[in-house]
Parts: C-alpha cells; structure tokens; sequence
C-alpha cells in the first residue's frame, strides 16, 4: 500500500494558537480515517471521512477531505495541552486494509 | 466498539529466540491487523489475519519470519521468530467489528531484543 504523506512532521504551537496537518496522496483515496496517538498510547480514531469535499467537525476539530479524494487536512482551533500527541491520517485498500500516514507530532507549550 | 486485551505488554528477549503476541478481543471481529512501530515512527501494517486460513502478508514480511494463527473471530497471535534487535519495536493487534469502519487497537507490545 502506497503511504500517504503528512506535513509538517512536527510543530510545537503555544497553547491557544491553532494548528493544522495536511495528508498528501498521489493517488485518489477511497475515505480517509484520522487517528490520535498520545505518548505511549495507542492510535485512537477520530473521524472517517467518505465524500469529496467533505466537511467534518468535532469541537475544535475540523476535518476536511478534499474535491480530488487525494488530500485530507485536520485543524485544531485554539489548542490545549491536551492536544498533545502525534496525529495519522490513514486509508484503506479495496483489500480493506488500514495504510497510515507518516503522522504529524504536536507538542502544545503552555 | 470493540475492547481489546493485547499481551504481552513489553519483554526483553534474547536475540535468535522467539516471542508470541497474544490478541483477545471482546466481541467478534470480522477484521484483524498486525502492526509494527518503531519509536517515532508511523505504523507499518504486516498483516492480514484471516480466520482458519493462512494470514495475509504485506511487502517485506514473510510468514517464516511473522507466524500469525486466527483460530476464531475473537482471538489471534503474532510470533517472532528467531528475533535480532532490529525486531525491538512495538507490535499492535487491531480489529475492525465490520470492515470499512473505524480500528481499534491494543495497547500494544513493547519488544526489546538483546
């Protein structure tokens, strides 16, 4: 399965500045899933995004899939320490199998 | 949802021994994955494993390397065989309860081969 790359591969925010990662396919996706990993946790799904174009929000988070079905992005208003941890986006196969992003590592400063 | 009970959750292992991951999940499942993590690394998907018949393996993994058993639709194991460090990592059983919905995953097996 092809990987999906996500940028930045890092970025430090202050708390309450927002905060932004893109997914980046060469190929059209089939859906694309977003998942949060804390430090020495486990992934832990956020939202599954089908449509083009389409528009997903959850409190602070917004998830956005793009007219092309090849790029994703996620983006957190005014984050929180509890924002922290590293965030994949993934998709799956006609084989149904899960492919992940190269993730993106926030860290919140407060 | 699906609540998932991964053992074990670390060991340290001698190189050229073997570690078998144990994968029990509370309800039945129609998909399970194994995962690889290298510290601060993505997750890298090594197989399929798929009920009563041989599991399904990625590029790069091979089965006299990664033996994975699925006996049921609720319980399946990863082993790795004759371990070198370059098999220290973490090793995450994942289950979808219907395909094309949402993973979940264990808390993940913590590997350390010297």
């Amino acid at each position: 399965g092809q990987q999906v790359m996500q940028i930045p591969q890092y970025q430090h925010v202050q708390e309450g500045e927002d905060f932004t990662t893109y997914c980046n396919s060469s190929t059209t996706l089939s859906n694309i899933q977003w998942y949060k990993q804390r430090p020495g946790g486990h992934p832990v799904f956020l939202i599954q995004l089908v449509k083009s174009g389409e528009v997903k929000k959850q409190k602070r988070l917004t998830f956005q899939f793009g007219e092309a079905k090849k790029n994703s992005s996620l983006h957190i208003t005014a984050t929180q320490t509890t924002d922290v941890g590293t965030y994949f986006c993934a998709h799956q196969t006609g084989a149904n199998n899960l492919f992940f992003g190269t993730g993106t590592r926030l860290t919140v400063i407060p | 949802s699906a609540v998932i009970s991964q053992k074990p959750s670390r060991d340290i292992c001698q190189r050229g021994t073997s570690l078998t991951i144990q994968c029990q999940v509370d309800s039945q499942v129609t998909m399970m994955f194994w995962y690889r993590q290298q510290p601060g690394q993505s997750l890298t998907l090594i197989a399929t494993a798929n009920q009563g018949s041989e599991a399904t393996y990625e590029s790069g993994f091979v089965i006299d390397k990664f033996p994975i058993s699925r006996p049921n639709l609720t319980f399946s194991t990863l082993t790795v065989s004759n371990m070198s460090p370059e098999d220290s990592s973490i090793y995450l059983c994942s289950v979808e309860v219907e395909a094309n919905t949402e993973a979940f995953f264990g808390q993940g097996t913590r590997l350390t081969v010297v």
